[in-house]
């Protein structure tokens, strides 16, 4: 079978760092995705990874684990504009995107 | 368009009652998607489009919903005889010439059937 796990909510402090871990199985992998959500409003791209390892864009990173079925969002000073839902998603053998449920992050002060 | 573009943003329709829910992809891309988003649920995979055929309707709940697209970019979702179950936000996406690409969605429509 297919599926996606990533953690319901997260909790975080302005500046901190913080890490959102997605977890997935499939018998056919075409690449993750990290999109952005905020209430209300469209999903937007963050980012892709189709090979091992760290993928780095200013203050988020991804990384992932083939091997592992592992992925994780990395999140770097943090900002109060952050808190939004973050939704992981793969490609699977039959050329659908998958969507974990979506794990909402909230940034306090 | 710079992004893609859905219409209506908001629905209150009866229950019973047909609604047409509208996609405008960002021009140039091929494929486009239509998904659901329930209270607290994933997106839930509905359709797919390259060009003007659907390779992949898999994810239609009901043969009350269907889709069309023609010219190669405007899509529309219509769904027959709505049900309060059919409450939710429906999402459009496109990519620019199939899958495994990213894809870029649109704001949705948030449709509530009374």
């Amino acid at each position: 079978g297919q599926n996606i796990d990533q953690p319901t909510e997260m909790t975080a402090t302005e500046g901190a760092i913080v890490q959102i871990n997605c977890t997935y199985q499939t018998s056919g992998f075409n690449g993750l995705f990290w999109y952005q959500q905020h209430a209300g409003e469209a999903p937007t791209f963050l980012s892709y990874n189709v090979l091992d390892g760290l993928e780095e864009k200013g203050r988020f990173s991804s990384f992932l684990s083939r091997s592992k079925g592992y992925s994780y969002l990395l999140l770097k000073e943090l900002q109060m504009k952050d808190s939004a839902s973050y939704l992981c998603a793969f490609y699977n053998q039959g050329g659908k995107l998958i969507f974990g449920q979506g794990t909402e992050l909230s940034v306090k002060p | 368009g710079a992004g893609v573009s859905q219409s209506p943003s908001n629905k209150v329709t009866e229950k019973g009652k047909d609604v047409e829910l509208r996609c405008d992809p960002i021009s140039g891309h091929t494929a486009l998607y239509w998904y659901r988003q329930s209270l607290g649920q994933g997106l839930e995979f509905l359709i797919y489009f390259q060009g003007n055929s659907a390779p992949d309707k898999s994810g239609l709940p009901s043969d009350r919903f269907s889709a069309e697209r023609t010219g190669g970019s405007v899509s529309t979702l219509t769904i027959q005889r709505t049900q309060q179950e059919d409450s939710a936000v429906y999402l459009c996406a496109s990519s620019l010439s199939g899958r495994w690409e990213t894809q870029y969605f649109g704001p949705g429509t948030r449709l509530l059937v009374l």
